[in-house]
């Protein structure tokens, strides 16, 4: 089973900044089959970028993925009010599925 | 666009069965893609549960296989989750996704059904 661990376990910035969440594979992932999402409190995830760097539907531009073998990051270029949630890295290998335990990223 | 929906009760007695069902609206399951169970305990991170594809083949998490099952009914449009010999570690959110095939990411959830273990 691939792990996946994601750091800073928390983040705390203001407004404006630039966010850099990093997601860590015990073993290489096909940058095909790593995803991001994030997840507001009492909601569902919402899926952010698919194929380690591509957009998903309506997600805005500043939110960007890039990465490869075992080492992913996703990068929020400008922090919304709306962008203070948690973020989750996935991964499917192996007819498996595996989730990141998660950054929190909070304001400062 | 599709839409799925959870249900089930919302506390289960320790050792007995845990039993979700998820409905889907607006796509045919028998159409394709594969349709996963997530969980979430309050607080705490994301946890894969298992998955099923269209045509019934099924994937479970190694740490939970001997207890799931998951199983797809085409004529309702609907797939079901059903967890064996639960304890309180299995208080959870327990969500319902579809999985787009290829890429293998979740693309649409429902809302979540919160499910407590307790006597």
């Amino acid at each position: 089973e691939i792990v996946l661990t994601q750091s800073p376990g928390t983040l705390s910035l203001s407004p404006g900044q630039r966010a850099t969440l990093s997601c860590r594979a015990s073993q290489s992932v096909s940058s095909s089959y790593l995803a991001w999402y994030h997840q507001k409190p009492g909601q569902a995830p919402r899926l952010l970028i698919y194929g380690a760097s591509s957009r998903a539907t309506g997600i805005a531009d500043r939110f960007s993925g890039s990465g490869s073998g075992t080492d992913f990051t996703l990068t929020i270029s400008r922090l919304e009010p709306e962008d203070f949630a948690v973020y989750y890295c996935q991964q499917y290998g192996g007819s498996s599925w595996t989730f990141g335990q998660g950054t929190k990223v909070e304001i400062k | 666009q599709v839409q799925l929906q959870e249900s089930g009760p919302g506390l289960v007695r320790p050792s007995e069965t845990l039993s979700l069902i998820c409905t889907v609206s607006g796509y045919s399951l028998s159409s394709g893609y594969y349709w996963g169970w997530i969980r979430q305990p309050p607080g705490k991170g994301l946890e894969w549960i298992g998955t099923v594809y269209y045509i019934g083949s099924t994937y479970y998490n190694p740490s939970l296989r001997s207890r799931v099952t998951i199983s797809l009914d085409t004529s309702k449009n609907q797939f079901s989750l059903n967890l064996s010999y639960v304890t309180a570690a299995d208080t959870a959110v327990y969500f319902c996704a579809r999985i787009l095939t290829g890429p293998y990411h979740f693309d649409s959830w429902g809302q979540g059904t919160l499910v407590t273990v307790s006597s």
